[in-house]
């Protein structure tokens, strides 16, 4: 199985300040027949679902704010939130999606400084 | 409205038996994969399971094989996870959830139910 490690495990930032969530798979992800990277974010608050924000490492979903934005290929991958909002406080993972077991990382607890 | 409803979960006591339904509504959900995923308290997603838009395909984590089978009814747009021989360990939410793409068993999830909660304690 792909392994997906998160980090940090938590951060806390100030209002309007960046978040950087990294994510780091243990062999790539990368589909060389078509350039993509199987890699999905999510956002989970409390008593909720997870929510897809971030699809193909990089697309963001209909609706989806863009101050969240995902970056990274292979590998080594980064959810951003360039200004962080009060209603962006939540759990977020990372999911490869390139074989099956579609593995999750552990989740980073965002929270307001 | 578009969504994905899970029941069935409940309390049951070691070496015990539920099954999970996931109705889907507003859509038709014979095209698309669905999995089963978990999540226990406090903890973070763990993929339990999924299965083709067919049904022909079927894949389960090593933690659950032999004890747990995924099957749909199409005809009814509905989900199911029987679970047996259940264990102190399977106590968490149970999410269904719905591939982004058309006839994908690999793929991210864009829509899920609310859960369901399977307790297992004697």
């Amino acid at each position: 199985d792909i392994v997906m490690t998160q980090s940090p495990d938590s951060l806390a930032v100030s209002l309007g300040e960046r978040a950087t969530i990294n994510c780091k798979s243990s062999q790539s992800v990368l589909y060389v027949s078509n350039n993509k990277d199987y890699l999905a974010w999510y956002q989970q608050k409390p008593g909720q679902p997870p929510k897809l924000l971030i699809n193909w490492a990089s697309a963001r979903e209909s609706g989806v704010p863009d101050r969240f934005s995902g970056s990274g290929s292979g590998t080594d991958f980064t959810l951003t939130i360039s200004s962080l909002q009060a209603e962006d406080v939540a759990l977020y993972y990372c999911q490869q999606y390139y074989n099956t077991p579609g593995t999750f990382g552990r989740g980073t607890k965002v929270e307001i400084k | 409205e578009v969504q994905l409803l899970e029941s069935g979960g409940g309390l049951v006591q070691p070496g015990g038996s539920l099954r999970l339904s996931c109705v889907a509504s507003g859509f038709n959900l014979r095209n698309f994969a669905v999995s089963w995923v978990r999540q226990a308290p406090g903890e973070g997603l763990a993929w339990v399971s999924s299965i083709s838009d067919s049904g022909a395909s079927k894949h389960y984590a090593d933690s659950v094989k032999g004890r747990f089978t995924i099957s749909r009814d199409n005809s009814k747009n509905t989900l199911y996870l029987q679970m047996t021989s259940l264990r102190v360990e399977d106590t968490a939410i149970y999410y269904c959830a719905k591939t982004v793409r058309v006839l994908a068993l690999e793929d991210a999830y864009d829509m899920w139910g609310q859960g369901t909660m399977v307790t297992v304690s004697s």
